[in-house]
C-alpha cells in the first residue's frame, strides 16, 4: 500500500463549473477525512467517515459540497458551481478508528478561474 | 469551541535549538498532535501527547500541559531540511482534527 492517494493533483475549472476528487485511503483505515488549505493557513476540517457513514461536516460547509464513501473505501468529494473563492488545495487524510495518527494525501490543488 | 494559537513564523539558524509554541482552548482534551508539512506537499506527523510532559523522538520533542493549554515542539541540531510549517492540532468535539494555522520555519546557514 503507497498510502493515501488522491486524483486528480491538480485541476482548473471555470466558475460555475462542477468538479469531482477522488481519495483512495489506507486500505485498513476505516476513517476517512476532508480538509481544505489556503496558502498560509493550517487544513481547515471539511467532514469525515467512519466506513460509510458520514459522522461529521463542518458548519462552514456550503451546500455546494457534497461528499460520499459509498462502500466504506474511497470517497468523492464534489464541489457545485464553483467560485473562485473555492480555489485551494483539498487534502484527504486517513486512519484507523483508535488510532492517534492520521495519513495525509499529497492532495488535489483547485484553481477556479 | 476550540481555538489553536501559533507564532506566524520563526528563523532559527543551522545547528541551534528552536522551540515553537501552541496554546488551545478546547471543550474537552483528547491529546494534541504535531504535523510538518514542507511547501506544496501533505502534513506528515510528528508526535502525539495526551499526558503532560515531554516526549522525545529524536531530534524532535513535544511537550504538553494540559491544566495551562500549552505545548511546544523542540527542534534540535536544526538542517535545513527543517525549514517547514509545523502544524498543531487538537481533536475537539465531534470534529477529529482541527489544525492552528501552522508556524513557518526558516533555517538559515
Amino acid at each position: 500500500d503507497t498510502g493515501v492517494s488522491q486524483d486528480p493533483r491538480h485541476k482548473i475549472t471555470k466558475r460555475g463549473q462542477n468538479v469531482t476528487f477522488r481519495c483512495d485511503p489506507i486500505s485498513e483505515h476505516n476513517r476517512l477525512y476532508w480538509y481544505r488549505q489556503t496558502l498560509g493557513q493550517g487544513p481547515e476540517f471539511l467532514t469525515y467517515f467512519q466506513n460509510e457513514a458520514q459522522l461529521e461536516k463542518s458548519r462552514l460547509l456550503s451546500d455546494r459540497f457534497s461528499a460520499e464513501r459509498p462502500k466504506g473505501s474511497f470517497s468523492t468529494l464534489e464541489i457545485q458551481r464553483t467560485e473562485q473563492g473555492d480555489s485551494a488545495m483539498y487534502l484527504c487524510a486517513s486512519s484507523q478508528m483508535g488510532g492517534t495518527e492520521a495519513f495525509f494525501g499529497q492532495g488535489t490543488r483547485l484553481t477556479v478561474v | 469551541g476550540q481555538n489553536i494559537d501559533q507564532p506566524t513564523e520563526m528563523t532559527a539558524t543551522e545547528g541551534a535549538i528552536v522551540q515553537i509554541n501552541c496554546t488551545y482552548q478546547t471543550s474537552g482534551f483528547n491529546g494534541l498532535f504535531w504535523y510538518q508539512q514542507h511547501a506544496g506537499e501533505a502534513p506528515t506527523f510528528l508526535s502525539y501527547n495526551v499526558l503532560d510532559g515531554l516526549e522525545e523522538k529524536g531530534r524532535f520533542s513535544s511537550f504538553l500541559s494540559r491544566s495551562k493549554g500549552y505545548s511546544y515542539l523542540l527542534l534540535k541540531e536544526l538542517q535545513m531540511k527543517d525549514s517547514a510549517s509545523y502544524l498543531c492540532a487538537v481533536p475537539s468535539g465531534n470534529t477529529p482534527l482541527v489544525f492552528g494555522k501552522g508556524t513557518r520555519l526558516s533555517v538559515i546557514a
